[in-house]
């Protein structure tokens, strides 16, 4: 079945550095969510992006969607303490969620 | 407050044992999930239901039941035929044909 690779797994920064996880799939994607799970907690719902090439922002936070559609990326800026969790990147395929392993963000205050 | 709850936050199980898992959701959604997450992994779909009586298996269905008779309720079953069971289970609701799942606190299930 269709795969979404994310990379890197983990990510160790310092509070005020930027953070960078990508996504990728070797077909087209019809679309890419964007999930956050705290420690011990479960996912949340951040963004999805369906049109190539889309960018949305939140705050601190960057979406991307290649003009391909076959990668997808998530930048913070300037990452604080609360950012600290796991990413994921999400292909919905009708309803069934297929997930990136995820890259778990570690904050050093 | 509307919402999903899943009970219990930690559940034991003995070998050869069957556990029931429970969620709930108030929001009116139609189509509920149920997820496994293996520690350091991302989620995968065991069981999913977009209508009550009816429901899918998911990628890793072997070794678990479901069974969604009410709109609210969507219990999962881990039988003793699932043989690594151990693992955080999640479980989610959507508006059917709506893009966005909402997710439960989980219940972490451990193998005595």
């Amino acid at each position: 079945g269709q795969q979404v690779m994310q990379i890197p797994q983990y990510q160790h920064v310092q509070e005020g550095e930027d953070f960078t996880t990508y996504c990728n799939s070797s077909t087209t994607l019809s679309n890419i969510q964007w999930y956050k799970q705290r420690p011990g907690g479960h996912p949340v719902f951040l963004i999805q992006l369906v049109k190539s090439g889309e960018v949305k922002k939140q705050k601190r936070l960057t979406f991307q969607f290649g003009e391909a559609k076959k990668n997808s990326s998530l930048h913070i800026t300037a990452t604080q303490t609360t950012d600290v969790g796991t990413y994921f990147c999400v292909n919905n395929q009708g309803g069934k969620l297929i997930f990136g392993q995820g890259t778990e963000l570690s904050v050093k205050p | 407050d509307g919402g999903i709850t899943q009970s219990p936050k930690y559940l034991f199980r003995k070998e050869g044992q069957n556990v029931t898992l429970s969620c709930e959701q108030n929001l009116n959604h139609d189509a509920m999930y149920w997820y496994r997450q293996d520690p350091g992994q991302g989620l995968r779909l065991i069981y999913y239901s977009q209508i009550v009586n009816d429901f899918q298996k998911g990628d890793i269905a072997e070794g678990y039941s479901v069974s969604r008779e009410k709109k609210e309720s969507f219990p999962l079953t881990v039988t003793s035929a699932q043989k690594n069971p151990t693992a955080f289970y999640l479980c989610a609701s959507s508006i059917t044909g709506e893009e966005t799942q909402y997710f439960g606190p989980g219940t972490r299930l451990l193998v005595l």
